[in-house]
């Protein structure tokens, strides 16, 4: 498995704003993967981010809301741009090792004002 | 879109009872069932997987159940625990992409 860490856990935030959250990885990964889980919901993934290149986005997400940044195999990060309350939500770094198998880290939890 | 299908929405349970949770899925890349276990303010968990060499897998009181043929699996919880309610996310491997496509989760609450 992997050990995985988030920053900040939460936020508060005041709409128009960007934040940043951070994900680090305890070792050298190749697939590194964002969600958004909203209240109550499943999990929806944003974007897988490459290494050395951009980021591939779902359907639904793009780069200039989420931008995200994998400067190396052991870390990554995701902006909220311009946030509305409707981004308040919980936000999860995944990690892909031995194939298909995924771990994630802790979350950070959203609330947009 | 491809979809797994996932039920109950919610489950209660008595203490010491038989938790099932269903999934139902549409063609993937390739076999792998893996099943994820969430608390409150946590991120999912890895709770136990299944690959298509085996229609069964037992991990303590985990059971998947694996049916090919019909395109579905099931996480059993026996002898369910107040410490087993948590939120149950089942998930399979989308085609053509490296990445899971997850269930809309089950709220298990096991009652005393």
């Amino acid at each position: 498995s992997a050990v995985i860490s988030q920053k900040p856990s939460r936020d508060i935030c005041q709409r128009g704003t960007s934040l940043t959250i951070q994900c680090q990885v305890d070792s050298q990964v190749t697939m590194m993967f964002w969600y958004r889980q909203q209240p109550g919901q499943s999990l929806t993934l944003i974007a897988t981010a490459n290494q050395g290149s951009e980021a591939t986005y779902e359907s639904g997400f793009v780069i200039d809301k989420f931008p995200i940044s994998r400067p190396n195999l052991t870390f990554s990060t995701l902006t909220v741009s311009n946030m509305s309350p409707e981004d308040s939500s919980i936000y999860l770094c995944s990690v892909g090792l031995a194939g298909e198998t995924q771990y994630f880290g802790p979350g950070t939890r959203l609330l947009v004002l | 879109q491809q979809q797994v299908k996932q039920s109950p929405q919610s489950l209660i349970v008595q203490k010491g009872g038989i938790s099932i949770i269903n999934c139902a899925y549409e063609n993937t890349a390739f076999d792998y069932f893996p099943w994820y276990q969430q608390f409150p303010g946590k991120g999912p968990a890895l709770l136990i997987a299944i690959r298509p060499d085996v229609s069964e897998k037992k991990e303590g009181r985990f059971t998947i159940s694996f049916n090919k043929s019909a395109k579905q699996f099931s996480l059993h919880i026996m002898d369910s625990q107040p410490g087993d309610s948590a939120t149950y996310f089942c998930a399979a491997p989308a085609l053509g992409y490296n990445k899971l496509i997850f269930g809309a989760g089950t709220r298990l609450a096991v009652h005393p």
